[in-house]
């Protein structure tokens, strides 16, 4: 079974203060990890696919990396308007096009 | 700008009472997702559709939810009788199948309808 923690479960940063937000996950045979933002009452906004470790990409001031354990989200310098929550999620070769879905990382981002 | 559309954005309901929600994919998307999101259980698959053929729906409770795609272009999500444990937001996602070149694996999102029931 496919399986997504996220750490840490809220974070709060100043303006300008760079962090990362960790997603641990164990899946039979990685086909992607998916990284998405959402915003109080709306759905899920994708940002990010990976497919194999070692990969990274880069939006604006995020950048996604992964790891055959694990993928980062790095937030360099953030804005008010980074606050959300971002949540990670998995497709295993086993699950068909499911993604399984960490509970995810509420981002606040004081100025 | 292609987008998954939802509807009802909001639904209050008494318990006892039939809940349809409905769905129009992104034109072209072949596989269709139903999700569940509460603030215990985070983000929980329901079922999901691939050319309108119901492929999973182990996350369903079958004696009160069902699922269909009467066509490509609506997918629907009833609740008969509903309770009060179904207050949560229901999200609709599409995509294509896996290995396909366009916009590979991923999934998107509509913005959900916000069930109550009461």
């Amino acid at each position: 079974e496919d399986q997504v923690t996220q750490s840490p479960e809220a974070l709060r940063l100043q303006e300008g203060e760079s962090s990362s937000l960790n997603c641990s996950y164990t899946v039979s045979g990685l086909r992607g990890l998916f990284w998405y933002r959402q915003d109080p009452g709306k759905g899920p906004e994708f940002l990010f696919t990976l497919y194999s470790a070692g990969e990274e990409k880069e939006k604006e001031r995020l950048k996604a990396t992964l790891t055959k354990k694990e993928s980062f989200l790095h937030i360099t310098a953030p804005k008010p308007e980074d606050s959300a929550t971002y949540l990670c999620a998995v497709q295993g070769e086993t699950s068909g096009s499911r993604l399984t879905f960490g509970e995810g990382t509420q981002l606040t981002v004081n100025p | 700008d292609a987008r998954v559309t939802q509807t009802p954005r909001h639904k209050v309901t008494e318990m006892g009472q039939e809940v349809t929600m409905r769905c129009q994919p992104i034109l072209g998307h072949n596989t269709v997702f139903w999700y569940r999101q509460t603030m215990m259980q985070g983000l929980e698959l329901l079922a999901y559709f691939r050319n309108r053929a119901p492929l999973d729906d182990s996350g369903m409770p079958k004696d009160r939810f069902s699922a269909e795609m009467p066509d490509a272009t609506l997918a629907t999500l009833k609740i008969q009788p509903s309770e009060p444990r179904d207050s949560a937001v229901y999200f609709c996602a599409s995509g294509l199948k896996p290995g396909t070149t366009y916009s590979g694996n991923t999934i998107y999102f509509g913005e959900g309808s916000w069930l109550t029931v009461v």
